[in-house]
């Protein structure tokens, strides 16, 4: 069935550094690649998303890349703040019509440390 | 707009006891999509519902299921509930797919006694 894996599971990280979230689907039909983030108590929220049309998709301090060949992508922050600090989501989806689900990886808890 | 609503937010049942959650969406939004968010798991989907029709399914026990309304309103039902189905029920609502931003309700939080 479908399967996303998410490494790590935990990151800190020094303020102003880079943070790198790694995830791996397994169904090669996926086309839609979302990141959520939930901060400690609260609802996801999408931060980026990319569409397989794309390679590189940038959003002021946040990216995402996707290889379709190796069926991974990832979310890359730079000059962390400490208003990153949340659990990170990454979830595929394949669209068949207008119907689709989203398969979420496990998270990765990022903490920024001032 | 007013956000995605989730009633009740926290619930404590019994073992064998069944509970109805209930997700208002976004006005407008005609997909609602429901998730169990357990510490181990992650978020896991459960189903989507699209003017009163399920979509999709994951994969769970015939326990889970759930219903929408022509107003988009959608309800989830557990039956004979088990301790490990204490979780966080969310739901989300886009305009009409998944692939479309998904906008979270804040949860109801469920404890199996």
């Amino acid at each position: 069935g479908e399967n996303v894996e998410q490494h790590p599971s935990t990151l800190s990280v020094q303020e102003g550094d880079s943070a790198v979230i790694k995830c791996t689907y397994s169904d090669s039909a996926s086309n839609y690649f979302p990141w959520y983030k939930q901060e400690l108590g609260k609802r996801p929220q999408l931060i980026i998303d990319i569409r397989s049309n794309v390679g590189e998709k940038k959003d002021q301090r946040i990216a995402v890349t996707l290889n379709k060949t190796a069926k991974h992508f990832s979310l890359h922050i730079t000059e962390t703040q400490p208003e990153d600090s949340a659990v990170y989501f990454c979830a595929a989806s394949r669209s068949s019509g207008n119907t689709g689900k989203l398969i979420f990886g496990q998270g990765t808890t990022l903490q920024v440390k001032p | 707009k007013a956000g995605v609503t989730q009633t009740p937010r926290y619930l404590i049942k019994t073992r064998g006891q069944q509970v109805t959650l209930s997700c208002s969406p976004i006005s407008g939004h005609r997909s609602v999509s429901w998730y169990q968010q357990t510490p181990g798991q992650g978020l896991q989907f459960l189903f989507e519902y699209f003017s009163e029709t399920q979509r999709n399914k994951g994969n769970f026990p015939g326990r889970f299921s759930g219903r929408q309304f022509s107003n988009s309103r959608s309800e989830m039902n557990v039956s004979t509930l088990e301790l490990g189905d204490s979780a966080l029920y969310l739901c989300a609502s886009s305009f009409g797919t998944v692939q479309e931003t998904q906008y979270f309700g804040p949860g109801t939080r469920l404890l199996v006694l």
